[in-house]
């Protein structure tokens, strides 16, 4: 089945005790990218990369890391987490992004809680 | 940074009454919109990807329209039923930011049998 896989689904961590949120795609998409969803704020994009080893910011790149090693995979890093952290994070993957018709595939998203 | 927004921000309609919301965007360097629909508990789901002005797509009860000079487009669901009941987000892509793609906040449904 065609899918974004991300985990762990939800997670509660203290501040400053680094984790990944790992992202992994089976549909040899090239484009991935990392959304937060906060209320009243709308889904709003942490960092993407349009291929392997190419990765840029979004609008809220700030606490985060990323990287693009395979092109499945597409983990997201908090180094030193902070509560202003805390959201519902989605991953999420189109097949190219220069293709006006392709559109993006969503994980299950991954709530995270930092106290 | 580029402002993408939708109205109204929520929604309570009866089974039956059918409804529309807008999404604005900027006029200047229009790429696509897409119209993603958000059930609660769920992941968004992608409704229609629209890119020529004058554009309009149909999914059974749920279509679209497309006007990239003004910059807006109109999401319209004939006969709400309960199961349309989501949150509705259009997402801009700016030809300007090649990989950034903008959000709105959504418009929230709710549908009562």
């Amino acid at each position: 089945e065609a899918q974004v896989t991300q985990n762990p689904r939800y997670l509660i961590t203290v501040t400053g005790k680094k984790l990944t949120v790992t992202c992994s795609q089976n549909m040899n998409h090239e484009y991935m990218s990392w959304y937060r969803q906060d209320p009243g704020l709308g889904l709003r994009q942490i960092y993407y990369s349009m291929n392997v080893e190419v990765t840029d910011k979004g609008d809220v790149p700030e606490g985060y890391k990323v990287s693009r090693k395979e092109k499945r995979n597409f983990p997201l890093i908090l180094e030193s987490p902070s509560p202003n952290q805390t959201s519902l994070y989605f991953c999420a993957s189109s097949l190219h992004f220069s293709g006006r018709a392709n559109v993006l595939t969503f994980g299950a998203g991954s709530r995270l809680t930092v106290l | 940074i580029l402002n993408v927004e939708q109205s109204p921000q929520s929604l309570h309609v009866q089974e039956g009454d059918s409804t529309n919301f807008t999404c604005s965007f900027p006029s200047s360097n229009f790429y696509a919109l897409h119209w993603y629909r958000w059930e609660t508990a769920k992941s968004p789901e992608a409704l229609f990807v629209m890119t020529l002005n004058g554009d309009e797509k149909k999914k059974g009860r749920i279509s679209a329209t497309l006007n990239t000079k003004e910059g807006y487009s109109y999401l319209y669901i004939k006969g709400s039923q309960p199961e349309d009941s989501a949150t509705y987000l259009c997402a801009f892509f700016d030809s300007g930011n090649t990989g950034k793609l903008i959000f709105g906040q959504g418009t929230t449904l709710q549908v009562k049998p």
